[in-house]
């Protein structure tokens, strides 16, 4: 089906484990972005991605890493995972022109635990 | 640096009355603004946005919003609320010299049969 996806949609993981969130897109959108969804804080914005190899840091990118070697994944790994990273974690693209320039669609989220 | 303000952690409103969801920004250069909405357990969905051109842009189920440069701001709005309108809505804003875009704290809308 066509659309954003992710995987899994709820992990619980122990301290100190390597963690690695997938997300998937069939529109072949350029721009792909990492979120985190905390209580008071809304969404804040872990990593970015132009395009196939360019990626940059949001908001909050300590603990993270980002990969894109194909235009359609972009997966987020939590090196050492910690307790503050409990979370839920949205992925999302967007194209830059055309009629739906701009605006970003979003997949269903991943709730990810560490305990 | 690009910031929002949603200075209400939720609004309250009858069905049938007028809603207004609030929301400032602040950005260098021209400002690209959007709404998304949140349902339970759902990821956010595009409500609508202003680019350029009118001030008074019009979105999914019957939502509106304003643009005013003046006062920096970009209020949603919709004329009579429905239950179904309840859910938690952001407000976010993107500057022209790039394509991060920074995303409010939320305001969640309750509608009261």
């Amino acid at each position: 089906d066509a659309g954003i996806t992710q995987s899994p949609r709820y992990k619980i993981t122990e301290t100190g484990r390597q963690v690695t969130l997938m997300c998937h897109q069939t529109w072949s959108h350029s721009y792909m972005f990492w979120y985190r969804q905390d209580l008071g804080h809304g969404l804040r914005l872990i990593y970015y991605s132009a395009a196939a190899d360019i990626t940059d840091k949001g908001e909050v990118p300590d603990g993270y890493v980002v990969s894109r070697s194909k235009t359609e994944n972009f997966p987020l790994t939590l090196e050492s995972a910690t307790r503050s990273q409990t979370s839920v974690y949205f992925c999302a693209s967007s194209e830059p022109g055309g009629r739906v320039s701009y605006e970003q669609y979003f997949g269903p989220g991943t709730r990810l635990t560490v305990t | 640096a690009q910031s929002v303000a949603q200075p209400e952690d939720q609004v309250n409103v009858a069905e049938g009355n007028p809603l207004t969801v609030k929301c400032t920004y602040s950005v260098s250069g021209n400002p690209y603004l959007f709404w998304y909405v949140q349902y339970p357990n759902r990821g956010l969905q595009f409500l609508l946005k202003y680019i350029t051109g009118d001030n008074l842009v019009k979105g999914s189920y019957g939502f509106e919003a304003e643009f005013n440069k003046s006062q920096t701001s970009f209020h949603l709005k919709k004329p009579s609320a429905l239950v179904s309108d309840s859910a938690l809505y952001f407000c976010a804003v993107r500057g022209t010299g790039g394509f991060k875009t920074i995303f409010g704290a939320g305001t969640r809308l309750f509608v009261k049969a």
